[in-house]
């Protein structure tokens, strides 16, 4: 069955720490793999995406994101958190092609401390 | 570029009334639309899909009769929650997808409060 796992609910990190958000997917094709973020009450605000190549993704606001196939795996990383990182955090895999269908993680809720 | 637009970003309506969503693609044409419902704290559940000028697909579950899509254009598809009870109250997202890549650019959501 196609799912994506975030296993953290909930992670709280202080400002200036590293962050690392993991996600692990189960899907019988090549994944197309995207993490988004999402403020109280917005949409969503992709934040990087992975199709082929590089295993290491970059993205904006400093985010970047390592596909490993091995682990199905597909963790979000930042070295250094700002406050303004405080929101929900979504992890998906997308139906490409075929459906174009999104597979999306439980999400996270990152909670900054100053 | 890449720019979705969702309107109304809240909406409180009686029970019994119909309550319609739009989601625009403003610079681009979107192919594929899709609607999804989150409730507080969860992640979005896909309610449907919307191609340009065909019915749209309805996830298992979702009544099609109470959540009317309509996708007229290439950059405009409408959610109408039909006879509002207070149970559909909710957040809904649109997305749309570009023809030419797997990017997807999502609405800014609309709060739904049936009273």
């Amino acid at each position: 069955a196609q799912s994506v796992t975030q296993p953290d609910i909930h992670i709280t990190v202080s400002e200036g720490a590293s962050l690392e958000l993991r996600c692990n997917y189960s899907y019988g094709a090549t994944p197309y793999l995207f993490w988004y973020v999402q403020s109280p009450g917005q949409g969503l605000q992709l934040l990087l995406k992975y199709f082929s190549g590089d295993t290491l993704v970059q993205g904006i606001k400093g985010f970047e994101a390592e596909f490993k196939r091995s682990q199905s795996s597909f963790n979000l990383r930042k070295p250094s958190v700002h406050w303004s990182d405080a929101a929900e955090y979504f992890c998906a895999v997308g139906a490409f092609p075929g459906t174009y269908k999104y597979i999306f993680g439980t999400g996270t809720r990152l909670k900054v401390l100053a | 570029g890449a720019v979705v637009s969702q309107h109304p970003s809240w909406v409180i309506c009686k029970s019994g009334t119909s309550v319609k969503i739009e989601c625009r693609s403003l610079d681009f044409q979107a192919t594929t639309m899709f609607w999804y419902r989150q409730f507080p704290k969860q992640s979005l559940m896909l309610m449907a899909t919307s191609n340009e000028g065909s019915k749209a697909t309805y996830e298992q579950g979702v009544e099609k009769d109470k959540f009317l899509i309509n996708h007229a254009s290439l950059t405009l598809s409408t959610l109408t929650v039909t006879s509002a009870h207070p149970e559909d109250s909710s957040f809904y997202i649109c997305s749309a997808r570009r023809a030419t890549d797997y990017g997807y650019t999502f609405g800014s959501g609309t709060r739904l409060t049936v009273v």
